[in-house]
């Protein structure tokens, strides 16, 4: 069964420094990977995700993230960060013989500092 | 263009009161999926379904159920609600496989007192 582990559950930045969230999975198969973005007081918006092909995916906002299949990662990077950014971000996996199901991380809350 | 539709978006119940947490989609989609969030702990998945008329639990389905007798339906009941109970759920939807990602509703916060 996939489980996914977020290690950080904040992460404090000032404004315009990069960032990187980390997210590592744990799966015996082939996988898909998403990062979502909570705003507060929101539900879950998609960030980006990995299907197939290149490692190193965009997706909305200007963050990506990069798949890296060695270390079972899915880390989740932005050069410069925005006020706008301040939000709980998940992490989560869905194997491709589960017919979807997906499992999230724990989350990892980002503060922006101006 | 409604996407996942849930409701109610707030509700307060007392301990032992049912209530049922309405989620409707018009995209088609074939999965169908409960979660709730508590602080700290991310979002659980409660029960899934693949298709009308099957359903399967998920991580945390003690104390809930559902059904799925239309594509575009899936409700979740509380048949007898308890403090543990008390938690923010969402409801989100994909294809299979899950090529666009989940779609979600906005959420209910339920309050068990």
């Amino acid at each position: 069964a996939q489980s996914v582990t977020q290690l950080d559950s904040q992460v404090p930045v000032f404004e315009e420094a990069p960032v990187e969230l980390r997210c590592n999975y744990s799966s015996s198969v082939s996988v898909y990977l998403f990062w979502y973005v909570q705003y507060p007081n929101q539900g879950l918006q998609l960030l980006l995700k990995y299907l197939s092909g290149s490692t190193l995916v965009k997706g909305i906002n200007g963050f990506e993230a990069e798949f890296n299949k060695s270390q079972t990662s899915f880390h989740l990077r932005k050069p410069s960060v925005h006020i706008s950014d301040t939000a709980e971000y998940f992490c989560a996996v869905s194997e491709y013989s589960s017919a979807s199901k997906i499992i999230f991380g724990s989350g990892t809350r980002l503060s922006i500092r101006p | 263009n409604a996407g996942v539709t849930q409701t109610p978006k707030f509700q307060v119940l007392k301990t032992g009161q049912s209530m049922t947490l309405q989620c409707a989609q018009d995209m088609n989609h074939e999965y169908m999926s409960w979660y709730r969030q508590d602080p700290g702990m991310g979002l659980r998945l409660i029960h899934y379904s693949v298709g009308a008329g099957i359903t399967d639990q998920g991580e945390v389905p003690n104390g809930y159920n559902v059904s799925r007798s239309t594509t575009e339906d899936f409700p979740l009941r509380l048949l007898s609600a308890a403090p543990s109970q008390t938690s923010v759920y969402f409801c989100a939807s994909t294809e299979i496989p899950p090529g666009n990602g989940y779609t979600f509703g906005s959420g209910t916060r339920l309050t068990v007192v």
